[in-house]
């Protein structure tokens, strides 16, 4: 059973533009909801975790949002760059998984010069 | 946020061998977790780590097979024993700080069973 799906798989943008990455989740019993990036071959880089009691988070050119109700996350990238190319992912808390993730399978973006 | 080391980022292991991997925090963290990613997949929780006491274990996870150690705030070990192929993994430690804290995580160790 997938918990935490991740829309589109891949995604291929010219750089410059402006992107969203979505992510919907099962149980709407959410904690928290938390977005990764992965480079190949390395560890996760947090970057914007949102509050259940939270809309939206946003740092720098990304913004997070947050729709319990409907079970949904999406990330918006502004002016992508080629810097951007790695893998994102979600990972959602839910309200009785103590401090436990359950990860999206992730969503591979490739920004092109 | 916490500075997270893990060592070895890789290894190359024969089958039947065991591997430790060591996790090293830069402050004191509420609790540390051990995640696997096998290639091309995403990431799957093995066990979160207790400090003092043995580590609380996913579902298709035993002690016996990734035995784990926690005997401060800082350090956690995970030992990958009686390898074989199909351990061939990344090891991700990760912590957090506190209750509405966000996840961090080292920059993991890439285990290449032969």
């Amino acid at each position: 059973k997938q918990e935490v799906t991740q829309i589109p798989a891949a995604l291929s943008v010219p750089e410059g533009e402006n992107l969203v990455l979505n992510c919907s989740f099962t149980d709407s019993a959410i904690y928290n909801l938390q977005w990764f990036r992965q480079d190949p071959g390395k560890g996760l880089t947090s970057l914007l975790l949102i509050q259940s009691s939270q809309r939206e988070q946003t740092s720098g050119r990304l913004n997070a949002s947050l729709d319990k109700s409907s079970g949904r996350s999406t990330l918006y990238i502004a002016a992508s760059q080629p810097g951007d190319s790695a893998t994102y992912l979600c990972a959602r808390r839910g309200e009785t998984s103590g401090s436990r993730l359950t990860f999206g399978e992730g969503t591979q973006l490739t920004v092109n010069p | 946020s916490a500075v997270i080391s893990q060592k070895p980022s890789r290894d190359i292991c024969q089958r039947g061998t065991s591997l430790t991997i060591q996790c090293q925090v830069d402050s004191q963290v509420t609790m540390m977790f051990w995640y696997r990613q096998q290639p091309g997949q995403s990431l799957t929780l093995i066990a979160t780590a207790n400090q003092g006491s043995e580590a609380t274990y996913e579902s298709g996870f035993v002690i016996d097979k990734f035995p784990i150690s926690r005997p401060n705030l800082t350090f956690s070990t995970l030992t990958v024993s009686n390898m074989s192929p199909e351990d061939s993994s990344i090891y991700l430690c990760s912590v957090v700080e506190g209750p509405y804290s966000p996840l961090h995580f080292g920059n993991g160790t890439r285990l290449t069973v032969t």
